[in-house]
C-alpha cells in the first residue's frame, strides 16, 4: 500500500462548479499536510497547508484534514478555468525533512 | 525580486555524460531540496541539505549527486550511473523553522539524446 493515494483523475468540471479533491494516507505520523498546484510544466505552488486536523479556508479554497478516517480534502468553490491545473497533496511527519506527494489530480475547468 | 532559479529550462544529455542542473535561491532559505517528477507520478525526493556543506540523500539518491557550498545554491549532477535520467527535475526551498512551507523553482527538463 502506498504512504499516500490521490486519484489522478482527470477531471472536468463546468465554470462555478464546487470542486473537490481528496488524498488518503496510510502513515499515521503525518502531522502536516499541504495542497499544490501545478499548471503544465512549471513548478509546485503551494496553496495551503495544514497541521495537525481541522479545516482551513482561504478564499475559495478550503483545506479539510480527518486524521481519524486518514483523508484529506480540498474545495475550490466557484471554480474559474484559471484553476485548470495538476494539485499535489503532500505530507509530512514532524521533525522531518521529507514531504510525501499524491500523484497529483489534473483538473480542467470549463468556460 | 526574491525566489528560486534553476537553469537551464531544458538539458539535453548523451550517453554517457554527466550534466549538473542549477539551483540558486535569494530567499535567505536555510534548507534546499532536490526532486524527481515522472509523468503521472508524485514529486520524490533525491537529495536535501539543511545547511552548508551537509546534504542527505533522498529516497531516489542513486545517480545522483549534490554539492552545498554556499547557502543560496545546490547543483545537481545527474551522473552516468543513472540510467533513466529523463524527468522534469525540481529544486525547493525552505525557511529554518518554517517546516511545512517548501517553495519551487521553475524546473528543470532533461531528455537523453
Amino acid at each position: 500500500q502506498k504512504e499516500v493515494e490521490q486519484d489522478p483523475g482527470p477531471l472536468s468540471v463546468p465554470e462555478g462548479a464546487i470542486v473537490s479533491l481528496n488524498c488518503t494516507y496510510s502513515n499515521s505520523a503525518f502531522q502536516y499536510f499541504m495542497w499544490y498546484r501545478q499548471y503544465s510544466r512549471k513548478g509546485p505552488e503551494l496553496l495551503m497547508y495544514t497541521y495537525s486536523s481541522g479545516n482551513k479556508e482561504d478564499g475559495r479554497f478550503t483545506a479539510q484534514v480527518d486524521k481519524s478516517s486518514k483523508y484529506i480534502s480540498l474545495f475550490i468553490r466557484d471554480s474559474q478555468p484559471s484553476d485548470s491545473a495538476t494539485y499535489l497533496c503532500a505530507m509530512m511527519k514532524g521533525g522531518s525533512e521529507k514531504l510525501v506527494f499524491g500523484k497529483g489530480t489534473k483538473l480542467t475547468v470549463n468556460p | 525580486d526574491g525566489g528560486i532559479t534553476q537553469s537551464p529550462k531544458y538539458l539535453f544529455r548523451k550517453e554517457g555524460q554527466n550534466v549538473t542542473l542549477s539551483c540558486e535561491q535569494n530567499l535567505n532559505h536555510d534548507a534546499m531540496y532536490w526532486y524527481r517528477q515522472d509523468p503521472g507520478q508524485g514529486l520524490r525526493l533525491i537529495y536535501y541539505s539543511q545547511i552548508v556543506n551537509d546534504f542527505q540523500k533522498g529516497d531516489i539518491a542513486e545517480g545522483y549527486s549534490v554539492s552545498r557550498e554556499k547557502k543560496e545554491s545546490f547543483p545537481l549532477t545527474v551522473t552516468s550511473a543513472q540510467k533513466n535520467p529523463t524527468a522534469f527535475y525540481l529544486c525547493a526551498s525552505r525557511l529554518a523553522g518554517d517546516q511545512e512551507t517548501q517553495y519551487f523553482g521553475p524546473g528543470t527538463r532533461l531528455l537523453v539524446l
